[in-house]
């Protein structure tokens, strides 16, 4: 069985500039979440959907928004890059909501 | 508001011996927690999770106890080896969550180092 796939690996970006991430998810999970993660802040949610609804948001500025198709594949998508910006992208999928299985991340370079 | 802690200092032990990572947390009582693993550029791989009514939980040479009344879960390694370095991340679902959320609260993770 497949893990959950995230492309692309790596990309660097120019300040200003906007940014989508995109996953797929274990086949069969309908749950998808987003995470950020920096040393200095550690993992931190971005948001969650379920079934193409955005069903949990983390504490982010409105530059970051996501989506979710009906494959059960989402996109985030960051606006108005900034230098903080840079960080690892993490998708997850899970099945029940209770157990979440990460990618591998996209790492994301402001410049 | 919710809090979770875990031991900052990197944990370093020698080869074959039981490793021990703390994570405590406070202002809440969540319906499980969750252990796992990173390594270096890589996403978090599942190991484990604990309800809230389970005391303690194995998985081979990993052992998980979770104290609701010390707010505190252990997480054991066994005979551990230098396969085993990572970092250990500890997980709870958010404060006034029944669970069946992919919205977890990490904590900043020990870093354990195996020498042999």
């Amino acid at each position: 069985k497949a893990g959950v796939t995230q492309t692309p690996r790596y990309l660097i970006k120019t300040r200003g500039q906007q940014v989508t991430l995109s996953c797929s998810p274990i086949s069969g999970h309908r749950s998808v979440s987003w995470y950020q993660q920096t040393p200095g802040q550690g993992l931190q949610f971005l948001f969650e959907y379920f079934s193409e609804t955005q069903r949990n948001k983390g504490n982010f500025p409105g530059r970051f928004s996501g989506r979710q198709f009906s494959n059960s594949r989402s996109e985030m998508n960051v606006s108005t890059l900034e230098l903080g910006d840079s960080a690892l992208y993490l998708c997850a999928s899970s099945l029940r909501g209770d157990t979440i299985y990460f990618g591998e991340g996209s790492w994301l370079t402001v410049v | 508001s919710q809090k979770i802690e875990q031991n900052s200092e990197a944990l370093n032990i020698q080869e074959g011996k039981t490793a021990t990572l703390t994570c405590n947390y406070t202002n809440y009582s969540p319906a499980y927690l969750q252990w796992y693993r990173q390594d270096p550029g890589r996403g978090p791989v599942f190991l484990l999770l604990i309800r809230e009514n389970e005391k303690e939980k194995r998985k081979e040479r990993l052992k998980v106890t979770f104290d609701t009344t010390l707010k505190q879960s252990l997480f054991h390694i066994t005979a551990s080896q230098p396969a085993d370095s990572a970092t250990y991340l500890c997980a709870l679902p958010p404060s006034g969550s029944s669970g069946n959320t992919g919205k977890l609260i990490f904590g900043q993770g020990t870093t354990l180092q195996v020498k042999p």
